[in-house]
């Protein structure tokens, strides 16, 4: 079954440090992938996506991730993390259901603090 | 932009009780969601609908039931609130799938945070 990991549960981080949170899934095509961020107190928002293409992708807020088949992973990353990164962090994937719904497979998120 | 708004951001019932909570959006999506947000669980699908009438059970629908009457609403219903369904229930939305890729982007709400007592 189609599924995707995130293997840090919380991580920590000073202020203008660089940050890199995992995103492994298992596939058998070439995946769908989301990151998502949930701000405390707050629903998700989209941060990037990558369909097909350039395996690097950039989004929103400075974040960037990159798609590695060899390594079934999607990797978010920013070069200097800001105070106001702190946030939940989600990976997702969507699965195709009935009438052409695609639901979405979530990862179990990675809590990010970041240091003054 | 894409909104999608949740009827109430905290929400505090008793056990028993019939608890619903409503979900809207404005942008014409056909396809809507209802998730269970629990922590070191990630998110959870509970339910979606992908059109007017039409509704699917997700992964954990037992203690739930939703209505879809009109498309822009999809309401979630407690038919008997129990403790353990306290959590953060997120809606979401987005367009049916057209071949498009650059459209299967999910739009989440607020989400309403729900205690059960």
């Amino acid at each position: 079954a189609q599924s995707v990991t995130q293997p840090d549960i919380h991580i920590t981080v000073s202020e203008g440090a660089s940050l890199e949170l995992r995103c492994n899934y298992s596939y058998g095509a070439t995946p769908y992938l989301f990151w998502y961020v949930q701000s405390p107190g707050q629903g998700l928002q989209l941060l990037l996506k990558y369909f097909s293409g350039d395996t690097l992708v950039q989004g929103i807020k400075g974040f960037e991730a990159e798609f590695k088949r060899s390594q079934s992973s999607f990797n978010l990353r920013k070069p200097s993390v800001h105070w106001s990164d702190a946030a939940e962090y989600f990976c997702a994937a969507p699965l195709l259901t009935s009438g052409s719904a695609r639901q979405l497979t979530f990862g179990s998120g990675t809590q990010l603090t970041v240091l003054p | 932009d894409v909104k999608v708004t949740q009827s109430s951001r905290y929400l505090v019932k008793r056990t028993g009780e019939k608890v619903f909570l409503e979900c809207v959006q404005d942008m014409d999506h056909e396809n809507m969601f209802w998730y269970r947000q629990d922590p070191g669980l990630g998110l959870r699908l509970i339910y979606f609908s992908y059109d007017v009438k039409m509704k699917e059970k997700g992964d954990i629908p037992e203690g739930y039931s939703v209505s879809r009457e009109k498309k822009e609403r999809f309401s979630l219903i407690l038919e008997s609130a129990s403790t353990n369904q306290t959590s953060m229930y997120l809606c979401a939305s987005k367009k049916v799938w057209s071949g498009h890729l650059d459209l299967e982007t999910q739009y989440f709400g607020p989400g309403t945070r729900l205690l059960v007592l």
